[in-house]
């Protein structure tokens, strides 16, 4: 079963506008990493966040975590038609040893030229 | 660095027949874990190999099996296929395995099982 929630689970927006995307867990983590996957194919890494860590940005996104909520949310700015994909967050947990990911089920979003 | 690399891209079993999927991780990294996505079931953990030890598994029947080489190349071997193992088989690699660093996933192979 899947440990995160996301929401929404499909977003639709138009080029230029701001997207947000948000992630819930159950469990204590270490890490926090989203990742990009366009239509079935693998998953890009988009940015990892730590546990002690509270907000990331990378080109045009923004990551924060707030662990006491268990919550994520990714920031796109300025979307573009080619960020449509889906966006799916996931965790590594302090309860679970190596490198076990536990993923959301994913916001699917939708960039309108 | 290359990348993540798993072969083949595509498969096409029936039912009852086996198959192998092999992935190459990034080069100097030590863990690899494979994942299965359906639409029904989302991405879900199947096992995770460190140093040629399978460190991780997931709750996935027998048939589902792998291994790892001394070069940290993975398979992953489903025995005795079912329709329901059609999905995308995605490996990840990470440099330590801790779960503090960054996974890096390959394109993933589609099997269809007829």
């Amino acid at each position: 079963s899947q440990q995160g929630e996301e929401d929404p689970q499909a977003l639709s927006i138009q080029e230029g506008e701001n997207a947000t995307m948000n992630c819930s867990y159950k469990t204590s983590i270490n890490n926090l990493q989203w990742y990009r996957q366009n239509s079935g194919r693998g998953l890009v890494h988009l940015i990892l966040i730590r546990s002690n860590e509270r907000e990331k940005h990378s080109g045009r996104l923004r990551v924060t975590l707030d662990t006491s909520k268990k919550s994520s949310s990714l920031l796109i700015t300025a979307s573009r038609a080619a960020d449509t994909a889906s966006y799916f967050c996931a965790t590594s947990g302090e309860e679970t040893s190596g490198s076990r990911l536990t993923f959301g089920e994913g916001t699917q979003l939708t960039v309108n030229p | 660095k290359a990348g993540v690399t798993q072969t083949p891209r595509y498969l096409i079993k029936t039912r009852g027949q086996q198959v192998t999927l092999s992935c190459s991780p990034i080069s100097g990294h030590r863990s690899v874990s494979w994942y299965q996505q359906t639409p029904g079931q989302g991405l879900q953990f199947l096992f995770e190999y460190f140093s040629e030890t399978q460190r991780n598994k997931g709750n996935f029947p027998g048939r589902f099996s792998g291994r790892q080489f001394s070069n940290s190349r993975s398979e992953m071997n489903v025995s005795t296929l079912e329709l329901g193992d059609s999905a995308l088989y995605l490996c990840a690699s990470s440099s330590s395995g801790t779960g503090y660093n960054e996974q890096f996933f390959g394109p993933g192979t589609r099997l269809t099982v007829l």
